[in-house]
């Protein structure tokens, strides 16, 4: 079979339409979340944030939304651009310390 | 502002060489951190640096040294490098993002190692 670690899951929209990145996270202790976006050939980057005290954060064409019950994180991301290509990662960490990444999910964005 | 700073940006060894990365960053934050990236698979972490004069293991801490130099600088070194030390490697340091008084992470632009 497939080991899932070896193949990032791939979303493919088109430009201009909504993107919706998912991930589960492991520690129902972990108070802090982060997505990252990763360019090829480039470092991770900070994109939004959202403490476990909240349920919903909104920034400049991006939104956060997290689920406590499920251990879910979700990123939107509104009106997709080619620039939005790249892979994206969710953290999670308790207290700052300790971050734990998720494998990634590769967002292609098609003309 | 250059924020973290990582050299060699690709380097090449062959299986039982050492070689160090080294990592600076100017935000003056007090953690610093270094990464491996593989194939598929996200982030795992090797050490870390709470603060300087302390380092600690993380995930995958075997065949590898660190050394946090002073607040600025945390190197990492591979004293007989295998082939699976293949990867690219990131330095990150972490410092409070402005809203939610949390601490971020900034990544270098990594370090692309291969061993043969």
């Amino acid at each position: 079979g497939e080991s899932v670690g070896l193949h990032l899951p791939t979303l493919s929209v088109q430009e201009g339409d909504n993107s919706i990145i998912n991930c589960a996270y492991s520690n129902s202790a972990s108070d802090y979340f982060i997505w990252y976006k990763q360019e090829s050939g480039k470092g991770p980057q900070f994109i939004i944030d959202i403490r476990s005290n909240m349920d919903k954060r909104q920034g400049q064409r991006v939104t956060v939304l997290l689920n406590k019950t499920v251990k879910h994180l979700s990123l939107q991301i509104a009106a997709t651009q080619p620039g939005d290509s790249a892979v994206y990662f969710c953290a999670e960490t308790r207290y700052g310390q300790n971050f734990v990444f998720g494998p990634g999910t590769r967002l292609s964005v098609l003309p | 502002n250059a924020g973290v700073t990582q050299t060699p940006k690709f380097q090449v060894l062959k299986t039982g060489q050492s070689m160090t990365l080294q990592c600076a960053q100017d935000m003056n934050h007090n953690s610093m951190y270094w990464y491996r990236q593989d194939p598929g698979m996200g982030l795992r972490l090797i050490y870390y640096s709470a603060s300087e004069g302390t380092t600690d293991k993380g995930e995958v801490p075997n065949g590898y040294n660190v050394s946090r130099l002073n607040k600025r600088e945390f190197s990492l070194r591979l004293e007989s490098a295998a082939p699976s030390q293949t990867s690219v490697y990131f330095c990150a340091s972490s410092g409070q993002a402005e809203l939610l008084g949390a601490n971020v992470l900034t990544f270098g632009a990594g370090s692309r190692l291969t061993v043969l």
